[in-house]
């Protein structure tokens, strides 16, 4: 089936660390978006990529960096700089398959990091 | 001013009610309105779009949209407790050749059995 895969669900940091926040997708969508969600907000864009090798900051990059190397891929590394990582990370992607652009926004299941 | 605005609620209804929900955005030029619907510690999932000025109904899901006013409704007839959830309004904004999605904090609903 057809979907965006996140991995992994559950990532416990120390502080000063770097890790990386995987996501694939298989719909053949252009656009990928990597957001942050904290408790009893809204979504927050950090990075979003339109076209392989390249991409853009969102509101909130800093302390972050991506890499769109493949269509399918848009990896996440949240670095020692930023100082609130503890958070909910959704990815995402729109564009339809085969050209047409419904215009629609999908979410994988999320990655869940915690600073210790 | 945020870009797209929801009431935080809670809202509450009996089971069986209409719960209506509601969102305003800033952006005169936006095209496409979204409503997703969020567990809790789950992703968003998409229920409903919408394009053009009017209703758009889906099942017991019925999005309706005012752009003069600016304004965006998710309606949910006959609420069940399984509907209990947050629900994102989302707004696009395009810019050349791309999407940008903008999120309103959610309103959380409540539907008491």
């Amino acid at each position: 089936d057809g979907g965006i895969t996140q991995s992994p669900k559950y990532l416990f940091r120390k502080e000063g660390q770097n890790v990386t926040l995987s996501c694939e997708q298989n719909l053949n969508h252009d656009a990928m978006y990597w957001y942050r969600q904290d408790p009893g907000q809204g979504l927050r864009l950090i990075y979003y990529s339109q076209i392989v090798n390249d991409f853009q900051k969102g509101d909130i990059a800093e302390g972050y960096s991506v890499s769109r190397e493949k269509k399918e891929s848009f990896p996440l590394t949240v670095t020692s700089a930023q100082k609130n990582p503890t958070a909910f990370y959704l990815c995402a992607s729109s564009g339809g398959a085969g050209g047409v652009d419904t215009g629609e926004l999908f979410f994988g299941e999320g990655s869940r990091l915690t600073v210790l | 001013q945020k870009e797209v605005e929801q009431n935080s609620g809670p809202l509450s209804v009996p089971e069986g009610a209409i719960a209506s929900l509601n969102c305003t955005y800033s952006d005169r030029g936006s095209q496409s309105f979204f409503w997703y619907r969020q567990y809790s510690g789950k992703s968003p999932e998409l229920i409903m779009s919408i394009y053009s000025n009017g209703d758009k109904e889906d099942g017991r899901f019925t999005a309706q949209l005012n752009k003069a006013s600016q304004y965006v409704s998710l309606l949910i007839r006959d609420s069940q407790p399984s509907d209990s959830a947050t629900y994102l309004c989302a707004v696009n904004m395009p810019s050349v050749n791309f999407n940008k999605f903008y999120f309103g904090s959610g309103t959380k609903l409540n539907v008491k059995p």
